[in-house]
């Protein structure tokens, strides 16, 4: 099963408007991961974040590595219809095993 | 560069049966994991093998095995398949052990009758 708490579950929201979702866990990771998939793909990776502490962007996407290392956060700023889909955070402990969160649904109305 | 492929795409399999299932990593990637996708369990971690050697694996069954050939080219196969074994099962390549980008495949969508 998860060992990761992804929040929230599922997102409505109106196109402009931006996105906070974030991941937590009892256990402290290497590296954090976002991913995402939409319908009959496989997930794409979004951002990738190896120091606690640090604050990576990717266009609208902004993503942090929690400094306790057991948690991380993803930020989409004025959101647009293409944004639509499941996004996923992924923790990387030792061994290279990624473990996921249940992921966020998100939905754009226009 | 071409991105992971995996065939099939589709598959529909009964109860009993077995299944093999294949992933072309990204050239030059010699990193493999597999991974399963539910409705209910999410995504988890099956296993990984690198230079035809598995590194690290999931708390699956042995039910579910897996092989990687020389030129990285993977499988994955399971044996007398149960209802439960339906999911949509992902093949993610990196191009070192070290390294945690794995890109992801398409996958291979799995329905056991």
């Amino acid at each position: 099963g998860q060992q990761l708490n992804q929040s929230p579950q599922s997102m409505f929201i109106q196109e402009g408007e931006d996105v906070s979702m974030n991941c937590t866990s009892s256990s402290i990771f290497n590296t954090w991961l976002w991913y995402k998939q939409e319908p009959g793909e496989g997930p794409v990776l979004l951002i990738a974040l190896y120091k606690a502490g640090e604050l990576t962007s990717n266009g609208r996407l902004t993503a942090q590595f929690g400094i306790t290392r057991k948690d991380s956060f993803l930020n989409i700023s004025a959101s647009i219809p293409s944004d639509v889909g499941i996004y996923f955070c992924a923790g990387i402990r030792n061994g290279n095993k990624l473990v996921f969160g249940a992921g966020t649904i998100l939905r754009v109305k226009s | 560069k071409a991105g992971v492929t995996q065939t099939p795409r589709y598959l529909i399999k009964t109860r009993g049966q077995q299944v093999t299932l294949s992933c072309s990593p990204i050239s030059g990637h010699r990193s493999v994991s597999w991974y399963q996708q539910t409705p209910g369990q999410g995504l988890q971690f099956l296993f990984e093998y690198f230079s035809e050697t598995q590194r690290n694996k999931g708390n699956f069954p042995g039910r579910f095995s897996g092989r990687q050939f020389s030129n990285s080219r993977s499988e994955m196969n399971v044996s007398t398949l149960e209802l439960g074994d339906s999911a949509l099962y992902l093949c993610a390549s990196r191009d070192r052990v070290n390294t945690d980008t794995q890109y992801f495949g398409p996958g291979t969508r799995l329905t056991v009758l």
